[in-house]
């Protein structure tokens, strides 16, 4: 247990709202990362980061943003919703030395439903 | 795309029998890595398995990795109910700071 906690772990909303998704960890681990997780397409990388106000984009980051102004903090922000943004939300840490492709430890995810 | 692909998407079998599952990436590696998801959790780390290593074991677990054809495979012998989950590679390229996740093989253990 990596001390990872997703928040909310499941959310309604309307389209067009915004929506913040929060990744804490309390180890202080360097790198954090949110994937979202759709049947048919396994995991996809959105954003990740490897320190404080260090972000960078991943695969899927159309229509999100990120911020980290706190080690321990990753958040996840859809800034207007959209029925293609439903999905299973997994915020991840990698407790790797030096280099970045260590093992990661994942949060039990954030399962958000556009209507 | 998907930097790993898994083979089979599915896989059904008895209790005891062993499990066997495939997955092929596109780029030269560092590391390739399994991970277990039961339903409606995270992902779980099985184990790491480094470009220059051919064969990693860990409890019933068995991993190969052939980086000339790009692909490894993952054995779990004597297989058991709790067994029954969804089993991801992943793959980091050549001075990446990210894994890349293939769609998963799903394995049901049959009692």
């Amino acid at each position: 247990d990596a001390g990872i906690t997703q928040s909310p772990r499941h959310k309604v909303t309307e389209t067009g709202t915004p929506v913040t998704l929060r990744c804490h960890q309390t180890e202080n681990h360097r790198y954090m990362y949110w994937y979202r997780q759709d049947p048919g397409h396994g995991l996809r990388l959105i954003h990740y980061s490897y320190g404080v106000k260090d972000t960078d984009k991943g695969e899927v980051s159309d229509g999100y943003s990120v911020s980290r102004s706190k080690t321990e903090d990753f958040l996840l922000t859809l800034e207007s919703a959209t029925s293609s943004q439903t999905s299973v939300y997994f915020c991840a840490i990698s407790v790797a030395g030096a280099g970045n492709t260590g093992e990661l430890f994942f949060g039990e995810g954030s399962r958000l439903t556009v209507l | 795309s998907q930097q790993g692909e898994e083979d089979p998407q599915a896989l059904s079998i008895q209790e005891g029998e062993n499990a066997t599952m495939n997955c092929s990436y596109k780029t030269s590696i560092n590391n390739l890595q399994w991970y277990r998801q039961n339903s409606g959790r995270g992902l779980v780390h099985l184990i790491l398995i480094r470009s220059n290593e051919r064969e990693k074991h860990s409890g019933r677990l068995r991993v190969t990795l052939d980086t000339s054809k790009k692909s490894s495979s993952l054995l779990i012998t004597a297989s058991r109910a709790a067994d029954t989950a969804s089993y991801f590679c992943a793959t980091d390229g050549k001075g990446a700071q990210k894994l890349v996740f293939g769609q998963g093989t799903r394995l049901t253990i049959n009692p």
